[in-house]
């Protein structure tokens, strides 16, 4: 089954809204990076957190390993933040399974 | 800044094609990785080579090869297509494979199978 679950799959906001993205596991972790994925376009890292939380501007990424989730907090979004936002786990040491994505569409 | 090249980024052909992808990293990474994504934007892994060894193939179809001449380079080959091989490839490399190393990944090859 999925080892990976990305909730909301869809998300609007108004500019200037913040927005909490979860990514919830199945099975124990390795790794967690999150990747932003332009509308057609290639994937860039956005965060690589196995555990703890990380800053990065205006994005915030939190994992909890006994809680088997990781979530991305973006604040004061910005039309340029829409696109897909994808979680991938790192159960052992070789494979990345990525997550459906959220969808992130920010309107002016 | 891309240090991971595809080509060729788009290509439309006939069920029962050839085609090939190719794929070359400047990062000096040991692992590269060919990905499959999907109409709903689900990645799947497809294969992973390090230092020219194969250390992951999934179940994918036999039509499917990777071809490496070295840890730069991850070809990805399709003989004969079918209309459900519609999809973009995506090629990424890492530092060494799996935990503890992030992907970079190109800016993918969308295939088109009529």
């Amino acid at each position: 089954g999925q080892q990976v679950q990305q909730s909301p799959a869809s998300l609007v906001l108004q500019e200037g809204e913040n927005a909490e993205l979860q990514c919830n596991f199945s099975t124990s972790l390795n790794s967690m990076q999150w990747f932003y994925q332009r509308p057609g376009g290639s994937l860039v890292s956005l965060f690589y957190n196995p555990s703890g939380t990380k800053h990065s501007g205006r994005l915030t990424s939190t994992t909890v390993i006994k809680e088997r989730r990781s979530s991305l907090h973006i604040s004061s979004s910005q039309t340029t933040d829409s696109g897909t936002y994808l979680c991938a786990l790192v159960p052992g040491y070789q494979n990345f399974y990525f997550g459906k994505g959220t969808s992130l569409t920010v309107i002016p | 800044e891309t240090a991971v090249f595809q080509t060729p980024n788009y290509h439309v052909t006939q069920v029962g094609n050839e085609v090939s992808f190719n794929c070359k990293q400047t990062l000096g990474h040991d692992t590269m990785y060919w990905y499959k994504q999907d109409s709903k934007k689900l990645l799947k892994i497809m294969f992973s080579y390090n230092n020219k060894q194969l250390i992951v193939n999934e179940t994918v179809p036999r039509r499917f090869s990777p071809q490496s001449s070295d840890k730069a380079h991850l070809n990805l080959r399709i003989k004969s297509v079918e209309p459900e091989d519609s999809a973009v490839y995506l090629c990424a490399s890492s530092p060494t494979g799996g935990g503890g190393n992030t992907l970079y990944f190109g800016e993918g090859s969308r295939l088109i199978v009529v």
